[in-house]
């Protein structure tokens, strides 16, 4: 199994582009997340998914939306890039209600924007 | 609603020092609680795991005791190595409330020297 994984793991981007980021899980995982972590600010929750089809907003979701077609994917995107988004995107899983809801989390995105 | 915190870092230690990293949280219900791990470079994975009262998780070492009167699940460790250099992060997920989403504490950094 190979878990949670990320795409990409590196980025750079210009002020106003948009972008995509993809998680992917082959947990058969209910819940998915996407996070931010900053120096200092510990993690914070952008937006999650308690199954497909459904999403909802965490502590800081202005400037991302997010899509749950498939179970197994949750993408992250970025309609007009600003500086203030440079970050390490992190996307995690769990089982969600049918388990202790602890989280597998992927290895991290690096987003820059200049 | 809930919350955890996590006494601030970075906490810098000679190599076979005994650690504490405390931990506290508030929480409407009956969570289950846990202690991640991250190490440079990398995702948060999951460290050790307690959910019901007086339970002692432990993995590689490391050891958490859920202390429901005192609302608290300090990390120990009788004598770390300059491997366990990482950021912790206590965390919490709470079925009650109809939100099953887990709250992190900001993190503290282990910094072990030789």
């Amino acid at each position: 199994n190979a878990g949670v994984t990320q795409t990409p793991k590196f980025r750079v981007l210009k002020t106003g582009q948009s972008m995509t980021l993809l998680c992917a899980q082959d947990m058969n995982h209910e819940y998915m997340y996407w996070y931010r972590q900053d120096p200092g600010m510990g993690l914070r929750l952008i937006h999650y998914s308690v199954g497909e089809g459904t999403t909802a907003k965490g502590e800081v979701p202005d400037g991302y939306n997010v899509s749950r077609l498939k179970k197994q994917n949750f993408l992250l995107g970025l309609e007009s890039a600003a500086p203030s988004q440079t970050s390490v995107y992190f996307c995690a899983s769990s089982y969600g209600l049918a388990g202790t809801n602890e989280q597998f989390f992927g290895p991290g995105t690096r987003l820059t924007v200049l | 609603g809930n919350s955890v915190t996590q006494m601030e870092g970075p906490v810098t230690l000679s190599e076979e020092a005994f650690l504490t990293i405390n931990c506290t949280y508030t929480a409407t219900g009956y969570p289950s609680l846990f202690w991640y791990v991250q190490y440079p470079g990398e995702g948060l994975q999951l460290l050790l795991k307690a959910t019901k009262a007086d339970d002692k998780g432990s993995n590689k070492g490391f050891e958490a005791t859920y202390r429901k009167e005192t609302t608290s699940f300090h990390l120990e460790k009788g004598s770390v190595q300059v491997s366990d250099s990482a950021v912790y992060f206590c965390a919490l997920s709470d079925r009650t409330g109809g939100s099953y989403i887990p709250t992190f504490g900001r993190g503290t950094s282990l910094i072990v020297h030789p």
